[in-house]
């Protein structure tokens, strides 16, 4: 079975820093690319984050170019996302999905909620 | 900027209807990157649809898509209670290399 599951999330004050996890099974970790996506309260899905299955190709929405650093370990069957300089509009429930080869996101986790607030 | 429009905001039908669901892209999107999710409360989003027309594992054929260039379609042939959802569509390819539609409610009437 396959199974995505985020952590990391919490409160954190404006201009903090958060590191979130997602730890992947049922499935070759290295034959995927991964999403970040994160969902603000009440609003619609924003994509955030890609790190191609290799590693090697990296990107990120402009919302949070700068900011944010996407990475993985194949070791750990894990995708990673360092948040820095966090604002409260960066307050929101962050999935991380696999990405397919046409682009769609067929995996899910449950989400981590982060929320900056002072 | 490629910005997908869903269109109408909140859909009111009944059980046992026809539910169609709109995507409208600022510029033409290839029918291979058009996805469809649907969210319900307190879920996470799940695939229902991609390469604009193929349904995913385990979708009920009640579930169809269609479209091409800017123009995209989602349609429940016959609602089912557990189909009372928000859906979303998305492109992947253009800058920003994902986009979302800002999703479609749909209700029971």
């Amino acid at each position: 079975e396959v199974q995505l599951v985020e952590s990391g999330g919490g409160l954190v004050q404006p201009g903090g820093s958060l590191r979130l996890s997602c730890a992947v099974s049922g499935f070759s970790f290295t034959d995927y690319s991964m999403n970040w996506v994160r969902q603000a309260p009440g609003k619609g899905l924003e994509w955030v984050s890609y790190i191609r299955k290799s590693g090697n190709t990296i990107s990120y929405a402009d919302s949070v170019k700068g900011r944010f650093t996407i990475s993985r370990d194949s070791a750990k069957n894990s995708v990673y996302l360092q948040m820095n300089s966090l604002r409260a509009e960066d307050t929101a429930l962050y999935y991380c999905a696999r990405v397919r080869g046409s682009g769609d996101l067929d995996y899910w986790g449950q989400g981590t909620l982060v929320t900056v607030s002072s | 900027e490629i910005v997908l429009t869903q269109s109408p905001g909140t859909l009111s039908l009944s059980p046992g209807e026809r539910a169609t669901l709109s995507c409208r892209a600022s510029q033409s999107v290839s029918s291979s990157y058009l996805a469809w999710y649907q969210q319900k409360p307190g879920q996470a989003p799940r695939l229902l649809i991609y390469g604009a027309s193929s349904r995913a594992t385990g979708v009920p054929d009640r579930f169809s898509g269609s479209g091409s260039g800017t123009d995209f379609t989602l349609t429940i042939s016959r609602l089912e209670p557990e189909d009372f959802a928000v859906y979303y569509c998305q492109q992947y390819g253009s800058s920003p290399l994902w986009t979302f539609g800002q999703g479609t409610k749909v209700e029971i009437k």
